[in-house]
């Protein structure tokens, strides 16, 4: 594809709900980004993959939220048992090296939860 | 936590009237970079600005950087309707376990709100 692509473009959640956002970054990109964004607010940086290896999680608030990225392409950002406070914004985004650079975004998923 | 902040937190001008956006950070960089989001979409980035550089131009976009103050401000010149976004400055700062190098993990400011009127 032509871009960064993240599904779905919203999601609606009861709380206590398990959610699953799919990323697909620009084919061959080898550095993938996830950010949360609060209504309001600039993004939150929230894990880092260098190609399937996880190197920087630090950014997750909680150990509800895990990310995968098994092949080295598309990743999978996991909330469970969802929470009021995870409504955001998830967005995702990737670079083609390994250093750092321009970071293409998908257009993001809206979460809300009830 | 939020590192870069950007000022004004909102800017309303008129098209054809320059726009410019300061944003301040709190520790070292490796580079500074500026992102427009147009609403309920993905963020686009418009320039990056390395530390060992003091400025930058891309079409009508220019950007400064002072280290010594750590700010930067963007510069738009001629503005124009399409422009009405919201823009966030984010640092990528050198990681301390890497020799100074980064992968590029960013921090944004909270953004300045720019509405240009035709």
């Amino acid at each position: 594809g032509a871009g960064v692509s993240q599904s779905p473009r919203y999601k609606v959640a009861k709380r206590g709900q398990d959610v699953a956002l799919r990323c697909d970054p620009i084919s061959g990109h080898v550095s993938l980004f996830w950010y949360q964004q609060a209504l309001g607010q600039g993004p939150e940086f929230l894990t880092y993959f260098q190609n399937e290896a996880q190197l920087d999680k630090s950014g997750l608030p909680s150990d509800r939220f895990f990310a995968e990225r098994p092949e080295g392409s598309v990743s999978t950002l996991k909330i469970q048992r969802t929470q009021q406070e995870d409504s955001a914004v998830y967005l995702c985004a990737s670079s083609p090296g390994v250093v750092s650079d321009e970071q293409f975004f998908g257009p993001g998923t809206r979460l809300t939860v009830l | 936590s939020q590192q870069g902040e950007e000022d004004p937190q909102a800017l309303s001008i008129q098209e054809g009237e320059n726009a410019t956006m300061n944003c301040s950070y709190k520790t070292s960089i490796n580079n500074l970079q500026w992102y427009r989001q147009n609403s309920g979409r993905g963020l686009v980035h418009l320039i990056l600005i390395r530390s060992n550089e003091r400025e930058k131009h891309s079409g009508r976009l220019r950007v400064t950087l002072d280290t010594s103050k750590k700010s930067s401000s963007l510069l738009i010149t001629a503005s124009r309707a399409a422009d009405t976004a919201s823009y966030f400055c984010a640092t990528d700062a050198p990681r301390t376990d890497a020799g100074g190098t980064s992968y590029g993990k960013l921090t944004f400011g909270q953004g300045t709100i720019l509405t240009v009127h035709p």
